[in-house]
């Protein structure tokens, strides 16, 4: 256990539908992360928010649409997505937006676009 | 651009030392990361590397030289729970971290 939670676990959608993943965080960080894990892949780097603000995003396209309304949860809404967005979608988060900071990692949601 | 090369696989026997390279090429530099993921499971942090020189935490150890942009995870006396893939991370800058793809490590009886 991180502390960090991701929610659900495993999710399936069809590439019309619109879903959505929350990830929480009960560390009293300020900074929180959505990645991206393919297989094979590095981390792909997708967003990053500190005290609630969007400071990064990283080319994302616009069918992920995050969302932070506080410091503790995070969420990630998707819609008409493509099969190549299949992948482990993960949360961290962070004391502080620093150089030097470890991330915690939520589980991941493993996403399967059909 | 960025660059993080690690080896993609690796074995080794229950009890013996296994090295993992780790070279980067990044636009900035603010510290070297490993991570450890079990499959299924959330990345774990293991070590961070600023300076250059050996950093040990019990079993584990990670190396850094700034100059050569190069890091190795040390891995000593191993055991089966230590079959994972250990990631390196660079912080390029404030709030941004460069991942290599991981490398695999199976441990054997």
């Amino acid at each position: 256990e991180t502390g960090v939670t991701q929610t659900p676990r495993h999710l399936v959608m069809g590439m019309t539908n619109k879903k959505s993943l929350k990830c929480e965080q009960h560390l009293g960080h300020n900074a929180m992360y959505w990645y991206k894990q393919s297989a094979k892949k590095p981390l792909e780097l997708m967003f990053v928010y500190n005290f609630k603000e969007q400071t990064e995003n990283n080319s994302v396209p616009s069918r992920f649409s995050p969302e932070c309304p506080n410091s503790s949860h995070l969420f990630l809404h998707l819609h008409t997505l493509q099969p190549e967005d299949s992948a482990l979608y993960l949360c961290a988060s962070s004391q502080e937006w620093g150089p030097n900071t470890e991330a915690f990692f939520g589980q991941g949601t493993r996403l399967t676009v059909v | 651009g960025q660059n993080i090369d690690q080896p993609t696989e690796m074995t080794a026997t229950e009890g013996a030392i296994v090295q993992i390279n780790c070279t980067y090429q990044t636009s900035g530099f603010n510290g070297l990361f490993w991570y450890q993921q079990h499959a299924g499971e959330a990345p774990t942090f293991l070590s961070y590397n600023v300076l250059d020189g050996l950093e040990e935490k019990g079993r584990f150890s990670s190396f850094l030289s700034r100059s050569k942009g190069y890091s190795y995870l040390l891995l000593k006396e191993l055991q089966m729970k230590d079959s994972a893939s250990y990631l390196c991370a660079v912080s390029t800058e404030r709030g941004k971290f460069q991942f290599g793809a991981g490398t695999q490590v199976v441990v054997t009886p």
